[in-house]
């Protein structure tokens, strides 16, 4: 009963550092996303992949990038990390980008100093 | 400009009461509305999914309700739990893009 599982949970930055989140599921799901959420704010879509080798960009795709080898696996890269970037991250995947029901990730919370 | 709006922005709720969480969205074309439920720290969890044909949705003691024609939906929590304080975030599906709310962050007061 896996689901969506994303590491790590915590992790503190320095500015200008980079750095990736794992994200991987067992669903089967052709459709993953990386969201961010800052306090009090709504989830923002950063990137969305529609299976393996598919990848495009969400409202706030500056300063991070993913790739999706496999249907398993999205990793969501930080380069040169700003304090801006500080937010809890999560992954989600599911069947379908319209009418599927996401499953989402326990999330990763990331402060950039 | 696609949005979703939701209010009360925070509620607080003695247990075994019942409280209702609205939800007004400005979102065409519309494809289905949805609430989850995100507990402090959490991903958010799905409760319903609604069409637009659909006008009342139930899941244990959550029932949603859309008005397609004046864009609002409220999310009816019956009888309250202490495990039901969290967030409870409305979405829209338009156009294979999800418009997220800010959320309603209820608390449960024994």
């Amino acid at each position: 009963n896996a689901g969506v599982t994303q590491t790590p949970k915590f992790r503190i930055l320095k500015i200008g550092q980079s750095m990736t989140l794992q994200c991987t599921q067992d669903m089967n799901h052709n459709y993953m996303y990386w969201y961010r959420q800052d306090p009090g704010m709504g989830l923002k879509l950063i990137y969305y992949s529609v299976g393996a080798g598919i990848t495009d960009k969400g409202e706030v795709p500056n300063g991070y990038n993913v790739s999706r080898s496999t249907t398993e696996d999205f990793p969501l890269r930080l380069e040169l990390a700003a304090p801006s970037q500080t937010s809890v991250y999560f992954c989600a995947s599911s069947t379908d980008i319209n009418t599927g029901e996401l499953f989402f990730g326990e999330g990763s919370r990331l402060t950039v100093l | 400009k696609n949005q979703v709006e939701q209010s009360p922005q925070s509620l607080i709720i003695l247990e075994g009461k019942n409280c209702t969480l609205q939800c007004n969205y400005t979102v065409s074309p519309f494809s289905n509305l949805r609430w989850y439920k995100q507990d402090t720290g959490r991903g958010p969890v799905s409760l319903t999914i609604m069409t637009f044909s659909e006008n009342t949705k139930s899941n244990g003691r959550y029932t949603a309700t859309l008005d397609a024609d004046t864009k609002q939906s409220s999310l009816h929590i019956t009888a309250s739990q202490l495990s039901d304080s969290a967030s409870y975030i409305c979405v829209v599906s338009a156009n294979y893009q999800l418009i997220w709310g800010a959320g309603t962050k209820l608390i449960i007061k024994p």
